[in-house]
């Protein structure tokens, strides 16, 4: 059974960091690019970044980029998202999530979805 | 403001056939596949169409996607008290290099 389980959010200040991290199992990580999509409180879903299968591609929205980083560790079947210089609009449950390919792009869509992990930018 | 343009709300009663609808541009829908995502309340997004008409093995043939020029369409015949749920259309944009969707639709089940 595929389970994508993330953790790592929370409270943090403007300006503050905070490294998100998805456990992957049930499936062979390495094999199938990852994302990361958000759902800020009461709104709609946000594609936000992606990597590929070997983490040697990567893609970020224009509202993260320069501020956001995805890896991957295959041997550790795990995704992460360090983020920085966050903003109260950075607010928003960021779900993990699976792609069937090794690589994002067109006609990519998100097979396996974690629960969400909720980060709050506040002071 | 989203890249595809969806109705906000969406009812029916128990039986009926809904459609929602999803608007696009030649940049994602019209020269993209198309997907949707079901969203029960207090849950994680769940793939319910995929590559604008294929069911993933566990979601009712109840459900249909389809697709012409920019524009798709989920139909969900049959109408359920379950099928109540935030409903999001999806898409690439090859103008954005990115994945796009639309703003959601909520369907009530009257």
């Amino acid at each position: 059974e595929v389970q994508l389980v993330e953790s790592g959010g929370g409270l943090v200040q403007p300006g503050g960091s905070l490294r998100l991290s998805c456990s992957a199992s049930g499936f062979t990580f390495s094999s199938y690019a990852m994302h990361w999509v958000r759902q800020a409180p009461g709104k709609g879903l946000e594609y936000v970044s992606a990597i590929s299968s070997n983490g040697g591609s990567t893609y970020y929205a224009d509202s993260v980029k320069g501020r956001f980083i995805i890896s991957r560790d295959n041997s550790k079947n795990t995704l992460y998202f360090q983020m920085s210089s966050l903003r109260a609009e950075d607010t928003a449950v960021y779900y993990c999530v699976k792609v069937p390919f090794v690589n994002y792009g067109s006609g990519s869509y998100y097979d396996y979805w974690g629960q969400g992990t909720l980060v709050t930018v506040s002071s | 403001q989203s890249v595809l343009t969806q109705p906000p709300s969406a009812s029916g009663t128990p039986g009926q056939r809904v459609t929602i609808s999803c608007s696009g541009s030649s940049s994602n829908i019209g020269s993209n596949a198309v997907n949707w995502y079901q969203q029960l309340p207090g849950a994680a997004p769940k793939l319910l169409i995929y590559s604008n008409n294929q069911r993933p093995s566990g979601v009712p043939d109840r459900f249909s996607g389809s697709k012409s020029g920019t524009s798709a369409s989920l139909a969900i015949s049959g109408l359920q008290s379950e099928d109540e749920a935030d409903y999001y259309c999806a898409a690439w944009d090859d103008s954005l290099n990115g994945g796009v969707f639309g703003g959601g639709t909520k369907l009530t089940v009257l």
